[in-house]
């Protein structure tokens, strides 16, 4: 079975720093990959995902992630944080060519300082 | 164009009661999924229907049951309610239309306490 280790559990960068936020997974194929961010009180936004194909992802709202196959990662970047992004980050992985079930890690809090 | 909408936003129930949770996928979509999201965890997957069948299950007792209508809106049921019930429910529409691989559209879910 897959599994999702986000390393961090609260990342607290100054507004206009650059961000990373680590993601690992245990998977014995190339995994379906995601990463989700949820603000306090709503559900989750899709950021970017990973199928194939080019391993650097663009996403919405200035993300962009980087699949490395030979260290397991997938991990979230962005060049210059704003307050908005003050949130709860979520990588989750889905086995390829099996049933779709994620499996989500345990999340990063990210705080953004002024 | 409507998002995944659920109901209530909060619910507050006592151990041993029955709860309905209930959710309109996004316009277009026919699958639906449920997740448990306990504080300070990620989401764990519950169960995923589609064409009014339950597809897949996560790792979770009998007392959560579920069901989805024709027009795809989905209703999650919990039995004999535990204090470790109390979570954030989150439901998630797609289009798989059976390909199993189409990114999830989250609703802002409810927010389930059990005293």
């Amino acid at each position: 079975a897959q599994s999702v280790t986000q390393p961090d559990i609260h990342i607290t960068v100054s507004e206009g720093a650059s961000l990373e936020l680590r993601c690992n997974y245990s998977y014995g194929a190339t995994p379906y990959l995601f990463w989700y961010v949820q603000s306090p009180g709503q559900g989750l936004q899709l950021l970017l995902k990973y199928f194939s194909g080019d391993t650097l992802v663009q996403g919405i709202k200035g993300f962009e992630a980087e699949f490395k196959r030979s260290q397991s990662s997938f991990n979230l970047r962005k060049p210059s944080v704003h307050w908005s992004d003050a949130a709860e980050y979520f990588c989750a992985v889905v086995a390829s060519g099996g049933s779709y079930i994620p499996t989500f890690g345990r999340g990063t809090s990210l705080i953004v300082h002024p | 164009d409507a998002g995944v909408t659920q109901s209530p936003t909060h619910l507050i129930k006592t151990r041993g009661q029955q709860v309905t949770l209930r959710c309109s996928p996004k316009s277009g979509h026919d699958t639906v999924s449920w997740y448990q999201q306990a504080l300070g965890q990620g989401p764990q997957f519950i169960f995923q229907y589609y064409e009014e069948e339950e597809r897949q299950r996560g790792n979770f007792p009998d007392r959560f049951s579920g069901h989805q209508f024709p027009n795809y809106s989905s209703e999650l049921n919990v039995n004999a309610l535990l204090l470790g019930d109390s979570a954030l429910y989150l439901c998630a529409s797609s289009a798989d239309r059976g390909e199993n691989n189409q990114p999830q559209h989250f609703g802002d879910g409810t927010r389930l306490s059990i005293l």
